[in-house]
C-alpha cells in the first residue's frame, strides 16, 4: 500500500518541512492533498513520471518532487499557522481520473 | 460556490435506519464520481464509484444524475460500523486527475 512518513510532526512558524510518500507498487502517479480539520481534502499537486502534472490553488512555497522509484516528497517553506493539517498522499496507475489510493497521512502542527 | 457541496451533518441515526446523503457538483465536465469513507483521523478509503446507471454494493446504493449534477448515497440497515464521514468526490479528465472533495457528511449510528 501507500506509506507516508513521518506520521506526526510539530514545527514552528517560518520553518520548512519535508513530507515523504511511497507509492503503491505499480503506480506511477502521486497526488498530494491537504485536509484541514472539518474539511474535505484539497488538491495540492500531482506528479507523473517525475513532472508536475497539475496544481491546485496553493502558493509556490508548496513544492514537490517525484523520484524514479515513484516515491515523492512534499516540501513546504515558510510555514504558517494555517498550514496545520493532515497531508495525504495518493497514488494511482495513471494520470486519468482513476481510483486513487491514499496513505495514512502526516499530521502537521505549526505553532 | 464550492465545486462539490454535500449535506451538512452530522447525521445521527439508530441502528437499522436508512440514511441518504446528497451531493451536488458545479463542473459539468466532471466525468468520474466516487463516494469515499473516512474514519476519524484516518485516510479516506474508496467506498464505491458512481455510474450513470446507478450501482449497488450490498447495503449501499449510489445514484448519479448528470442533468442535475447530483450524486446520492443510500445506506440501508445502518450498522454501528457505518459511523464515519462520507466524502463525495468528482474528477475530470481535463483537470489531470485532480480529485475534488466535498466537505464530508458525518454519520453517527447509535445502538
Amino acid at each position: 500500500g501507500v506509506t507516508q512518513s513521518p506520521t506526526h510532526l510539530i514545527k514552528t512558524r517560518g520553518q520548512q518541512v519535508t513530507l515523504r510518500c511511497s507509492s503503491q507498487s505499480g503506480h506511477n502517479t502521486v497526488s498530494w492533498y491537504q485536509q484541514a480539520l472539518g474539511q474535505g481534502p484539497q488538491f495540492i499537486f500531482q506528479y507523473y513520471r517525475e513532472e508536475e502534472n497539475g496544481r491546485g490553488n496553493f502558493p509556490p512555497r508548496f513544492s514537490g518532487l517525484q523520484f524514479p522509484n515513484d516515491s515523492s516528497e512534499l516540501n513546504v517553506n515558510a510555514l504558517e499557522l494555517d498550514d496545520s493539517a493532515l497531508y495525504l498522499c495518493a497514488s494511482s496507475s495513471y494520470t486519468g481520473p482513476d481510483t486513487q489510493y491514499f496513505g495514512p497521512g502526516t499530521r502537521l502542527t505549526v505553532l | 460556490r464550492k465545486e462539490v457541496e454535500q449535506d451538512p451533518g452530522p447525521f445521527n441515526v439508530p441502528e437499522g435506519a436508512t440514511v441518504a446523503f446528497n451531493c451536488t457538483y458545479s463542473n459539468s465536465a466532471s466525468q468520474s464520481f466516487f463516494w469515499y469513507r473516512q474514519d476519524c483521523r484516518k485516510e479516506p478509503k474508496l467506498l464505491m464509484s458512481v455510474y450513470s446507471s446507478g450501482n449497488e454494493d450490498g447495503r449501499f446504493t449510489a445514484q448519479l444524475n448528470r442533468a442535475s449534477q447530483y450524486i446520492s448515497l443510500l445506506i440501508r440497515d445502518s450498522k454501528l460500523s457505518d459511523s464515519a464521514t462520507y466524502l463525495c468526490v468528482v474528477n475530470s479528465y481535463n483537470q489531470g486527475g485532480k480529485l475534488i472533495f466535498g466537505q464530508g457528511t458525518e454519520l453517527s449510528v447509535k445502538p
